[in-house]
């Protein structure tokens, strides 16, 4: 079955980028029948989709209106894997941050989650 | 976009049916059939429990039904089990190409 696991630093510095990767298992990050997505949950926020990364002849990215001029995803086909980068960050950006696959279509159904990452903006 | 409403809690015995509503609008819930309900236990990553709706992805429990009536959508959960003790989530596809959750529901199971 499809696994994603992520990896990346807990602790960023306010102002600087905060960098994630999920790796994935059992599918393909080209597959044209899934998406890749960022979502992020804290306690002020909830829950918050942050975009999207995904393959159809070309690659291509949604982001969320919040986040949009702040965040890029690159998606790596020789490790299988794509990552998130949020640029700027504040405190208010703490969060736990999960990569999910999505469906083909629009952004509906995230199935499976990864472990989560605590990521902590704070000098 | 707003957040979807949810109650802060529900509360059940086992074997008992709860329900858990989702309330929107006509620009998310109410425009769409793709509704989406997470289960979340602490310190875990959220699991989808149903999509589009009614749909139960596979290995998700038969005792859990979505439906939905103009801009509310709601879980069932029959045969409530301790194990069912957690917190869900509804999420909706909306009219501005992203998707929204609602604020979580905690489920005690008493």
């Amino acid at each position: 079955q499809v696994q994603l696991q992520q990896s990346g630093p807990g602790l960023v510095k306010p102002s600087q980028t905060l960098s994630l990767t999920c790796a994935i298992s059992g599918d393909s990050v080209s597959s044209k029948s899934a998406t890749w997505n960022w979502i992020r949950q804290s306690p002020s926020r909830g829950l918050e989709w942050l975009g999207r990364t995904y393959y159809r002849s070309t690659w291509f990215n949604d982001y969320a209106v919040s986040v949009k001029s702040r965040i890029t995803f690159n998606p790596d086909t020789s490790k299988n894997q794509f990552s998130l980068q949020l640029s700027s960050v504040t405190p208010e950006d703490t969060a736990v941050y999960y990569c999910a696959r999505g469906g083909s279509g629009w952004p509906d159904w995230f199935d499976p989650w990864g472990q989560g990452t605590l990521v902590t903006v704070s000098s | 976009q707003s957040a979807l409403t949810q109650p802060a809690s529900v509360s059940g015995s086992p074997g008992q049916s709860i329900t858990i509503s989702c309330t929107g609008t006509s620009s998310d819930v109410g425009g769409y059939n793709y509704v989406s309900w997470y289960q979340q236990h602490p310190g875990k990553a959220p699991k989808l429990m149903i999509f589009d709706v009614s749909n139960r992805p596979s290995g998700a429990s038969n005792r859990f039904s979505g439906s939905k009536s103009g801009n509310t959508a709601t879980l069932t959960i029959s045969g409530l089990q301790v194990e069912d003790e957690a917190d869900y989530y509804c999420s909706s596809y909306t009219s501005s190409s992203t998707v929204v959750f609602g604020g979580g529901t905690k489920l005690t199971v008493l």
